[in-house]
């Protein structure tokens, strides 16, 4: 079955450094998502993207924040400055795109963010 | 007010009992309710998702929508210990974007 892979597992980064997460979205998918979970709190989202651009982003996706799709299967998540409560598991996700709702989200299995 | 609420404690069972999860949300405008399984350094997988209230059945598990009270919950009978993972409601609150429960820890114990 295909899946969304991500990269790296684990990422571990000093305060203050940028740093880039990687999202590979199930081939012919259409819709993007990052959403993230920091340690006993919930899944929160942060973007989706659609047709490279923003289509929604959540009060935390502020201008440290940034979203591309560089090439025709990656789709990063940049982070420009870190701080220490960016320490969470990152989620992408993908959806076929067919319809703009209810479509089922495919997850990564995630990259674990620590900031020291 | 929070969109959606769920009692994040743990949940111990022993094999072939049943077990029941619920949440509760704020906005009585959400339609679609789903529930999310995740195992251990795994992302959330759909396991249902049902549309206004009711009940869905797949195999050894429920899920029921009660819009009235604002109430979902999940049911899986038979529980079996690969049924031990993570269990997160969601509601869609608008092109695709999900709002999460905490989520509950449930282990199934042979």
């Amino acid at each position: 079955e295909p899946e969304v892979t991500q990269t790296p597992s684990h990422q571990v980064t000093q305060m203050g450094q940028e740093v880039i997460l990687r999202c590979v979205p199930i081939s012919n998918h259409l819709y993007f998502y990052w959403y993230r979970q920091i340690l006993g709190q919930k899944v929160e989202f942060l973007v989706s993207f659609y047709n490279n651009e923003i289509s929604e982003k959540s009060e935390i996706f502020d201008d440290q924040f940034s979203v591309e799709r560089p090439d025709g299967s990656n789709f990063t998540l940049k982070i420009r400055s870190t701080k220490l409560e960016d320490s969470a598991m990152y989620f992408c996700a993908s959806t076929p795109g067919r319809k703009a709702t209810n479509e089922k989200l495919f997850f990564g299995s995630g990259t674990q963010l620590s900031v020291l | 007010q929070k969109e959606v609420e769920q009692d994040p404690g743990p949940l111990s069972v022993p094999e072939g009992a049943i077990v029941s999860l619920n949440c509760t949300y704020s906005n009585s405008a959400f339609q679609y309710f789903m529930w999310y399984r995740q195992y251990s350094r795994k992302g959330p997988e759909l396991l249902m998702y049902t549309y206004s209230s009711g009940n869905k059945e797949d195999g050894r598990f429920t899920a029921q929508v009660d819009k009235s009270s604002k109430y979902i919950s999940l049911f899986i009978r038979d529980s079996q210990p690969s049924d031990s993972a993570t269990y997160l409601c969601a509601i869609q609150n608008g092109n695709n974007r999900l709002a999460f429960g905490k989520g509950n820890q449930v282990v199934v114990i042979p």
